[in-house]
């Protein structure tokens, strides 16, 4: 399958502090990123999404201004934690779907990143 | 949008035995169904998927059963093994060629294999 690098796998910050996330599609063009946040034993719930070039749509209860997230080429996303307080403490996760993969079905996932903020 | 259940939450088997995991959908539009497996801190590893145009897929010990009239589908795993132990999660979304719709998640079962 298609190749999602995820980095960082972990980062602990300071509360009131930013951290930034990022999503890489090694072998192919990833048109459109998703952004998940998992807390523990739930499911993956959807924050945005993301169109290359375009502006991300987010999902109703997401902060977009708290949530930065930039999509700037068809390879590469980035989720910024805005002023990152211990609620925002979660295992954020990306999707990737794009052409030449499965019909643009198949979305293939990032390895996570477990953010503890302190 | 879309809402996806899942059922049971937790799942117990022993070793040799099947376990099936259902789960419903709400829009008659969603066409496309995956299956992911997740163990503990990884990332959600597909591990069989079914279009709605087809009704059963299987893949060697796995299968899915889609009942588009009754909205749901089931994964159904044989002669489990202690290493199928993990979190499964369904998911549903419509998918279009050149669009890259949200798959929307099922709350996952948490599968335990015992010896």
């Amino acid at each position: 399958g298609a190749v999602v690098s995820q980095h960082p796998s972990w980062v602990i910050c300071k509360s009131g502090t930013s951290v930034k996330i990022e999503c890489r599609s090694l072998d192919f063009q990833a048109t459109t990123m998703f952004w998940y946040r998992q807390f523990p034993k739930q499911s993956l719930m959807l924050m945005a999404t993301s169109n290359e070039g375009s502006k991300a749509t987010y999902e109703q209860g997401v902060e977009k201004d708290k949530f930065l997230i930039n999509h700037a080429s068809l390879t590469l996303s980035t989720l910024t934690v805005t002023s990152a307080h211990p609620e925002d403490s979660s295992f954020y996760i990306c999707s990737a779907r794009g052409w030449g993969r499965a019909l643009n079905t198949e979305a293939f996932f990032g390895q996570g990143t477990r953010l503890t903020v302190v | 949008g879309e809402n996806v259940e899942q059922h049971p939450s937790t799942l117990s088997v022993q070793e040799g035995d099947s376990a099936v995991i259902k789960c419903t959908y709400s829009d008659s539009a969603s066409n496309y169904f995956p299956w992911y497996k997740q163990e503990l801190g990884k990332r959600p590893q597909l591990i069989i998927d079914i279009r709605s145009n087809v009704g059963e897929k299987k893949d060697q010990r796995i299968a899915v059963t889609l009942n588009k009239t009754a909205k749901h589908f089931s994964l159904h795993i044989t002669e489990t093994q202690p290493e199928d132990s993990a979190v499964y999660f369904c998911a549903a979304s419509i998918s279009r060629a050149g669009g890259g719709n949200k798959l929307t998640f099922g709350t996952g079962t948490q599968l335990k294999v015992e010896l």
